[in-house]
C-alpha cells in the first residue's frame, strides 16, 4: 500500500465553523506533512511531524491546529478560518524527515471558506 | 520567488517532442526532487538527485544538477499527451524540509 489517503476530498465551511481534515498512511512512514497550495502556485509547507512530534511549524496562524494521534494518522483542525484560507490542502508522508527521502502525497482536500 | 524559480512558466509542445524545464534555487541543498501534478490533484514523485550527483535517468526522464550554478533541469523525451501536467522541483536542505519551485505547466498536444 503506497497510498496517502485524505478525507474529505472537498469541504465548504463558514468562517465560524470548526472542521477537521484527515490524512492516513500505512507505509510505516515516520514523517508526515501538511502543505497548502493556492491555484497556480507551488505547495507551501505548513507543518512537519516526525515520530509523532511536531518538528516544524512554518509560522502558521493558530486557526490551523495540527494533530498526530499515531504514526499513521495526521489531522488538521480548522477553526475561524478566513476566505483567503481557501486552497488545496495536501498531506504527504516520507520514510524519515531527513532531506533526500521521497515524499508520497495524498490527493488533497479542496477547501472553500465562505 | 524569493527562494528560487522554474522556467519556463508554461511550455506547449507536440507529442513526440522533447520538453526541458529548468529550476534554480538559492540555498545550499542536500538533494533536489522533481514532482508532477495533474490538474488540482496530489503530487507524484518523479526522481531525486543528490547534491553529489550530476545526472540521473529514469525511463524517459533525465535530470541534471549543477550545484555551482544552483540549477537543475528536467528533460522529458518523446513526450506524450499524458505528460500534460505541472512539474515542480523541490530542493531539500539538511534542516529536513523541502521547498518547491514555482512550477512549469507543460501541455503536450496530440
Amino acid at each position: 500500500d503506497t497510498e496517502v489517503t485524505q478525507t474529505p476530498k472537498h469541504l465548504v465551511m463558514g468562517m465560524t465553523n470548526k472542521k477537521s481534515l484527515k490524512c492516513e498512511q500505512h507505509m510505516g512512514h515516520r514523517a508526515m506533512y501538511w502543505y497548502k497550495q493556492k491555484a497556480k502556485k507551488p505547495p507551501e509547507l505548513m507543518f512537519v511531524y516526525s515520530y509523532e512530534k511536531l518538528s516544524i511549524n512554518e509560522s502558521v496562524p493558530s486557526r490551523f491546529s495540527p494533530e498526530c494521534p499515531n504514526s499513521s494518522l495526521l489531522n488538521l483542525h480548522l477553526h475561524a478560518l478566513q476566505p483567503e484560507d481557501s486552497a488545496l490542502y495536501l498531506c504527504a508522508s516520507s520514510r524519515e524527515q531527513e532531506a533526500g527521502t521521497e515524499a508520497f502525497f495524498g490527493q488533497g482536500t479542496r477547501l472553500t471558506v465562505v | 520567488s524569493q527562494q528560487g524559480e522554474e522556467d519556463p512558466q508554461a511550455l506547449s509542445i507536440q507529442e513526440g517532442e522533447n520538453a526541458t524545464m529548468n529550476c534554480s534555487y538559492k540555498t545550499s541543498i542536500n538533494n533536489l526532487q522533481w514532482y508532477r501534478q495533474n490538474s488540482g490533484r496530489g503530487l507524484v514523485h518523479l526522481i531525486l538527485i543528490r547534491s553529489n550527483e550530476r545526472e540521473k535517468h529514469s525511463g524517459r526522464l533525465r535530470v541534471t544538477l549543477d550545484t555551482s550554478k544552483k540549477s537543475s533541469s528536467l528533460l522529458i523525451t518523446a513526450s506524450r499527451a499524458a505528460d500534460t501536467a505541472s512539474y515542480f522541483c523541490a530542493w531539500g536542505t539538511n534542516a529536513g524540509k523541502s521547498t518547491f519551485g514555482d512550477g512549469t505547466t507543460l501541455t503536450v498536444k496530440p
